[in-house]
């Protein structure tokens, strides 16, 4: 199975700041994916990071707000702009090999 | 309708006791169903796909109903460590579509 990587693990953050989450990946896969967990919700995914490329983001999500790269196959950032409260939540990469997929660790943001 | 559906539960159980979850989906065009195990402030951990002919893993078995978008998740033997939240996961030519889980407690 891949070992994934997220940076930061958790993080509190101010109103109206952005932070950027990394997701690091020790082999190379297809597919790369950020879903969000708030408090006592399931995931919901938020955006396809595609490679080379602009990502593809789900109804109800923008770039503005969730800019996202991924510069090769095994890397892709999530930024959280702008943040509100109600962005306070747990931040997933999900990535997929060969009938595979994996969760990374979660990165844990609480807005102020 | 949600696409994914799951009786939130809790579902408090003893140890040893059979339990069952279910999981309704939307999307006829669905081709792959998994179940998913979440830890307190952990991320999901895949628990077994399930296929169409049903499949067992241990104390675990899950079935597939096409007809009636249908999955549900078999524990016999309940174990403490079996605490969980149950995630059921569709998916057919886009990314993973998650329930929000059903919480089950095993007590002693």
């Amino acid at each position: 199975s891949a070992v994934i990587s997220q940076k930061p693990s958790r993080d509190i953050c101010q109103r109206g700041t952005s932070l950027t989450i990394q997701c690091q990946v020790d082999s190379q896969v297809t597919m790369m994916f950020w879903y969000r967990q708030q408090p006592g919700q399931s995931l919901t995914l938020i955006a396809t990071a595609n490679q080379g490329s602009e990502a593809t983001y789900e109804s109800g999500f923008v770039i503005d707000k969730f800019p996202i790269s991924r510069p090769n196959l095994t890397f892709s950032t999530l930024t959280v702009s702008n943040m509100s409260p109600e962005d306070s939540s747990i931040y997933l990469c999900l990535v997929q090999g060969y009938n595979e997929q994996f969760f990374g660790p979660g990165t844990r943001l609480t807005v102020l | 309708r949600k696409e994914v559906e799951q009786d939130p539960g809790p579902f408090n159980v003893p140890e040893g006791a059979t339990v069952a979850f279910n999981c309704t989906y939307s999307n006829s065009a669905s081709q792959s169903f998994f179940w998913y195990r979440q830890d307190c402030r952990k991320e999901p951990k895949l628990l077994m796909s399930v296929y169409s002919s049903g499949n067992e893993d241990g104390r675990f078995t899950a079935q597939l109903n096409r007809a009636s978008q249908y999955i549900s998740l078999l524990i016999r033997d309940s174990k403490l460590s079996d605490s969980a939240t149950y995630l059921c996961v569709v998916t057919g030519n886009t990314p993973l579509v998650f329930g929000k889980g059903t919480r089950l407690s095993v007590i002693a």
